[in-house]
């Protein structure tokens, strides 16, 4: 079965200083891979998906993740960080077992704080 | 605005009663999930309806029941609500292939005392 690692409960970052979210994957292929964002007191809003191709992918709001095989890794990544950033972010990895329904695991989540 | 409606928003019940959430969508997805969300513990996968007329149990379905009604329904049912069953729900939809991601309402907030 697959499972997925945020090892960041909560960050602080500056505003306008550069962000690295971690996640981690297990999984016997690669999967399909996702970030959603959470605001508080609202659903989950997909930020962005990769399933094959280019390892480095863009998303909404400037955000990009990049896909590293060698690292059962998808870390999220944004340059410049804003006050609007402050969220909760959710890892996600989807697998297809035989019998055509894609299981998708959600991590636990990091909390994103950013300071003036 | 097209999304996936959920309501009501909160909801307190007390032991023993009972209650149905209802999610509706209107991006013809024909996909339909109920997760429920805690602390900790990321988002939990309930019940999923992969297509109009089939459900299929979940991670955690225990106390659940859930009904899809047309393509652009699909509600939760609680038929005797415990206080392990206090948590955030939310209903989620996508297209037949999940690759492309969900859609996900913006809760219901539901304790049980």
């Amino acid at each position: 079965a697959q499972s997925v690692t945020q090892p960041d409960i909560h960050i602080t970052v500056s505003e306008g200083a550069s962000l690295e979210l971690r996640c981690n994957y297990s999984y016997g292929a690669t999967p399909y891979l996702f970030w959603y964002v959470q605001s508080p007191g609202q659903g989950l809003q997909l930020l962005l998906k990769y399933f094959s191709g280019d390892t480095l992918v863009q998303g909404i709001k400037g955000f990009e993740a990049e896909f590293k095989r060698s690292q059962s890794s998808f870390n999220l990544r944004k340059p410049s960080v804003h006050w609007s950033d402050a969220a909760e972010y959710f890892c996600a990895v989807g697998v297809t077992p035989s019998g055509g329904y894609q299981k998708v695991t959600f991590g636990t989540g990091t909390k994103l704080q950013v300071i003036p | 605005n097209a999304g996936v409606t959920q309501t009501p928003k909160f909801q307190v019940l007390k032991t023993g009663q009972s209650m149905t959430l209802q999610c509706a969508q209107d991006m013809n997805h024909n996909s339909m999930y109920w997760y429920r969300q805690d602390p900790g513990m990321g988002l939990r996968l309930i019940y999923y309806s992969a297509s109009e007329g089939t459900t299929d149990k979940g991670e955690v379905p225990n106390g659940y029941n859930v009904s899809r009604l047309n393509k652009r329904e699909f509600s939760l049912r609680l038929e005797s609500a415990a206080p392990s069953q206090t948590s955030v729900y939310f209903c989620a939809s996508s297209e037949a292939r999940e690759i492309f991601g969900y859609t996900f309402g913006s809760g219901t907030r539901l304790t049980v005392v």
